[in-house]
């Protein structure tokens, strides 16, 4: 399929290490933040989400951080796989304010080493 | 989450023609919306489209080039007018669920030439 991202920030890894993908946002009302995983020639996967009134949210490999104070997003992904190889964006809305179109970060590529 | 399917997938199209995309949901939603994602970037958000009404688009986008249809829940088309090359791009539907998850179809992947 096509590839996203050819001129993403790339960040490479060795298979079963921990990966830390970062993200800035801008808009102090933003107060929901997700992260999504998009593979080459398809759409992006959601992963996990985070509300403003947490600063921490644990899923399955993957943790998501929040520091508003900075504007700050991480995902960290435990033990990476190849199959974590792909473009990871963020993305913020502002629900509080009734929006729910999201806002995007340009995104980083995961490239997991063998 | 929700089954998002798109129509056409992948397509190839000639210049100054027009091609409409189809946005099924297996689920009825409140809140749809068209972004774009052209070659090596990230997403950008086209327009939110609003069930029995006019869509609302996002600075940049305009309802002649993008026009948009929804006439149900479940269901929205988005059409790209006279298109140039500028418009090879993957168009993505997006759909949000209880709770204010938001997902995404497969895309559109089209090229103009």
């Amino acid at each position: 399929g096509e590839s996203v991202g050819l001129h993403l920030p790339t960040l490479s890894v060795q298979e079963g290490d921990n990966s830390i993908i970062n993200c800035a946002y801008s808009n102090s009302a933003s107060d929901y933040f997700i992260w999504y995983k998009q593979e080459s020639g398809k759409g992006p996967q959601f992963i996990i989400d985070i509300r403003s009134n947490m600063d921490k949210r644990q899923g399955q490999r993957v943790t998501v951080l929040l520091n508003k104070t900075v504007k700050h997003l991480s995902l960290q992904i435990a033990a990476t796989q190849p199959g974590d190889s792909a473009v990871y964006f963020c993305a913020e809305v502002a629900v509080g304010t009734g929006r729910r179109a999201l806002t995007f970060g340009s995104g980083t590529r995961l490239q997991v080493q063998p | 989450s929700a089954v998002i399917s798109q129509k056409p997938s992948r397509d190839i199209c000639q210049r100054g023609t027009s091609l409409t995309i189809q946005c099924q949901v297996d689920s009825q939603v409140t809140m749809m919306f068209w972004y774009r994602q052209q070659p090596g970037q990230s997403l950008t958000l086209i327009a939110t489209a609003n069930q029995g009404s006019e869509a609302t688009y996002e600075s940049g986008f305009v309802i002649d080039k993008f026009p948009i249809s929804r006439p149900n829940l479940t269901f929205s088309t988005l059409t790209v007018s006279n298109m140039s090359p500028e418009d090879s791009s993957i168009y993505l539907c997006s759909v949000v669920l209880t709770g204010n998850t938001i997902y995404f179809g497969e895309g559109s992947w089209l090229t103009v030439v």
